[in-house]
């Protein structure tokens, strides 16, 4: 198994400039989500997916778009690239938390360092 | 707002001796979970532990929930070198409209000096 895969590993755009950052994962796993880190802020929610074809908002999703088309990948689209995005993004997966009733450890990827010139 | 929040933001021990690091939050869990992250890597799994353990051992790991007082701590015990990361709780909120939803603190950075 693979995990969770994440491409490119690094990224530098400049501002207005759109992208789109890979992820997937090859465990069968329904819950999918976005996180970005920045220094002394922890790890902040943008998108999540609890299954192929739905998708939801998490804390900071202004800037981001998500879809879910396979249970495999859950691409994130910078749509204008800002500044404000400079971070570095990861994303995670586990079973859905719908699952039995309990939640369940998420596994991350390697994330992607992205910087807005 | 932010669910988890840690104390202290940074710790420095000697090999051997114990770390604990404390995470607070404001709301019903489900769940809360520790994470450990080596500089310029993704995040990994410690533990879990529901709202209705009090205490939960892995390893050198031992985490503790008091649900009345919103706060979880982590001990790592026999510390060493290999240990130096940064320590994030994460709460899986009850119900509602939070499901799946983990809500990380700012994390402890740990040094441990050989």
């Amino acid at each position: 198994n693979a995990g969770v895969t994440q491409t490119p590993k690094f990224q530098v755009l400049k501002t207005g400039q759109s992208m789109t950052l890979q992820c997937a994962q090859d465990m069968n796993h329904e819950y999918m989500s976005w996180y970005r880190q920045d220094p002394g802020m922890g790890l902040r929610l943008i998108h999540y997916s609890v299954g192929a074809g739905i998708t939801d908002q998490g804390e900071v999703p202004n800037g981001y778009n998500v879809s879910r088309s396979t249970t495999e990948d859950f691409p994130l689209r910078l749509l204008s690239a800002a500044p404000s995005q400079t971070s570095v993004y990861f994303c995670a997966s586990s079973y859905s938390p719908l699952a039995g009733g309990s939640y369940n450890e998420q596994f991350f990827g390697p994330g992607t360092r992205l910087t807005v010139l | 707002s932010q669910q988890g929040e840690e104390d202290p933001q940074a710790l420095s021990i000697q090999e051997g001796e114990n770390a604990t690091m404390n995470c607070s939050y404001k709301t019903s869990i489900n769940n809360l979970q520790w994470y450990r992250q080596n500089s310029g890597r993704g995040l990994v799994h410690l533990i879990l532990i529901r709202s209705n353990e009090r205490e939960k051992h892995s390893g050198r790991l031992r985490v503790t929930l008091d649900t009345s007082k919103k706060s979880s701590s982590l001990l790592i015990t026999a510390s060493r070198a290999a240990d130096t990361a940064s320590y994030f709780c994460a709460v899986a909120n009850a119900g509602g409209t939070s499901y799946g939803k983990l809500t990380f603190g700012q994390g402890t950075i740990l040094t441990v000096h050989p």
